[in-house]
């Protein structure tokens, strides 16, 4: 089944630590993104990335850095940075910019 | 500035009554549009999309949805609610440029009553 897989679904970290959340799709999707979702936000772009070895910042960037050294795979880590980084977190895939975009299940990161 | 509306926060409607949740845009050119809709605590699933052609787009779960120009709209509607359709419901455009990401909407959330 082709797909967009997030790992772990509930993740827990003490504040002053980084977190890296996993994105692996098998779609064979050229463009990959990362979304923050907060109540009453709706979603808000963290980072995007349009080919390997290649990405942009999004809307809210700051504390959040990312990688794409393989095109299945687009980690988003949650650096110490990041002033406020319990939230609900979504990544997804398109085939092209203008596609629609397809999501994964979500990553709950709860900062304590 | 470029910008996507849903001005309805929270709607609540009847099982078995008409749904029309509103989208309004803000940009130049038309811009390639999308419906999402997203349970609590799942990630999104694509309800239609609008690109060219005809206006009134038909998606699936029995959603449809009419893009209209000269309002800048593309609302949302449903026949008939059913109790499952309770969720949260994204409107979504990409810039007919293209070369901005998808950009989202706040989002309106249905609550269905019996």
């Amino acid at each position: 089944d082709g797909g967009i897989t997030q790992s772990p679904k509930y993740l827990f970290r003490k504040e002053g630590q980084n977190v890296t959340l996993s994105c692996e799709q098998n779609l064979n999707h050229d463009a990959m993104y990362w979304y923050r979702q907060d109540p009453g936000q709706g979603l808000r772009l963290i980072y995007y990335s349009q080919i390997v070895n290649d990405f942009q910042k999004g809307d809210i960037a700051e504390g959040y850095s990312v990688s794409r050294e393989k095109k299945e795979s687009f980690p988003l880590t949650v650096t110490s940075a990041q002033k406020n980084p319990t939230a609900f977190y979504l990544c997804a895939s398109s085939m092209g910019q203008i596609n629609e975009q397809f999501f994964g299940p979500g990553t709950r990161l709860t900062v304590l | 500035a470029q910008s996507v509306t849903q001005p309805d926060i929270h709607i609540t409607v009847s099982e078995g009554a008409s749904l029309e949740l509103r989208c309004n845009y803000s940009y130049g050119a038309t811009p390639y549009l999308f419906w999402y809709v997203q349970s609590p605590g799942q990630g999104l699933q694509l309800l239609l999309k609008y690109f060219s052609g005809d206006t009134l787009v038909q998606g699936i779960k029995g959603f449809e949805a009419e893009f209209k120009r000269s309002q800048s709209s593309f609302n949302l509607r449903k026949p008939s609610v059913h109790w499952s359709d309770a969720a949260e419901y994204f409107c979504a455009v990409v810039p007919f440029s293209g070369n901005t990401p998808l950009v989202f909407g706040k989002g309106t959330r249905l609550s269905v009553i019996a």
